[in-house]
């Protein structure tokens, strides 16, 4: 599996545009790139998924360099109910899929 | 999501009971997972299952047992709890088909605290 890394927190304002950026330099041919949001005590939500390029649902974008070493989640225009941690996973999409979740990012919207 | 709920949301317990956390889902899945989460630190697998008849061991499966009694129903058990078992644990399901990677979906957690 390969290894994400990324910010451990950031703060926006609200209002702004926030770009979260997870590097995976041991990704794979067959992995997709998966960022999950988690507010204190539920559990993750899946919110965008990429292989390449550039996807865009109505949460967020995710934009994939060609050599998809690394990601970036964009979340346009932020509020406070954006807070929350984000993580980014990468996996594997043969199999059983297993995906891996490390620490995230803990985003917090300041009013 | 609402269409994974465990049960109960909250449990204390003492060292050496046996404790079941539930899970039933009404999305038609055949994958379910358990997952526990520690204070600030990601989620780490337990078990998961394909289907009733598949159950495999995930990272951390020292210490608990699973049974799938249907497609819906996905139970953990701590046959004998320890205080180190204390944390938020999850269960999530996805389905298999469809291409590329499936989202997994999850319930709202099950805080356990044992003393």
């Amino acid at each position: 599996l390969a290894k994400t890394t990324q910010p451990i927190s950031m703060d926006s304002y609200e209002g702004q545009e926030v770009n979260i950026t997870c590097s995976h330099n041991n990704i794979a041919t067959n992995d997709y790139i998966t960022w999950y949001q988690q507010f204190p005590s539920q559990g993750p939500r899946f919110i965008i998924q990429g292989y390449k390029t550039k996807v865009t649902n109505e949460v967020a974008s995710l934009f994939i360099p060609a050599d998809r070493k690394s990601s970036t989640l964009s979340l346009p225009r932020v509020s406070l109910s954006d807070t929350a941690v984000y993580y980014c996973l990468v996996t594997y999409s043969g199999g059983y899929q297993k995906v891996t979740f490390g620490t995230g990012t803990k985003l917090q919207v300041i009013p | 999501d609402a269409d994974v709920t465990q049960t109960p949301r909250n449990r204390i317990t003492k060292t050496g009971k046996r404790i079941m956390l539930e899970c039933s889902q009404t999305k038609g899945h055949d994958r379910m997972y358990w997952y526990r989460q520690d204070p600030g630190l990601g989620l780490r697998l337990i078990y998961y299952s394909f289907d009733v008849k598949d159950i495999n061991k995930g990272e951390i499966s020292d210490g608990y047992s699973v049974s799938r009694q249907a497609q819906a129903k996905f139970s953990l058990s701590l046959e004998s709890a320890i205080p180190n078992q204390t944390a938020l644990y999850f269960c999530a399901t996805s389905d298999s088909t469809g291409t590329g990677i499936q989202p997994q979906h999850f319930g709202d957690g099950t805080r356990l605290s044992i003393l």
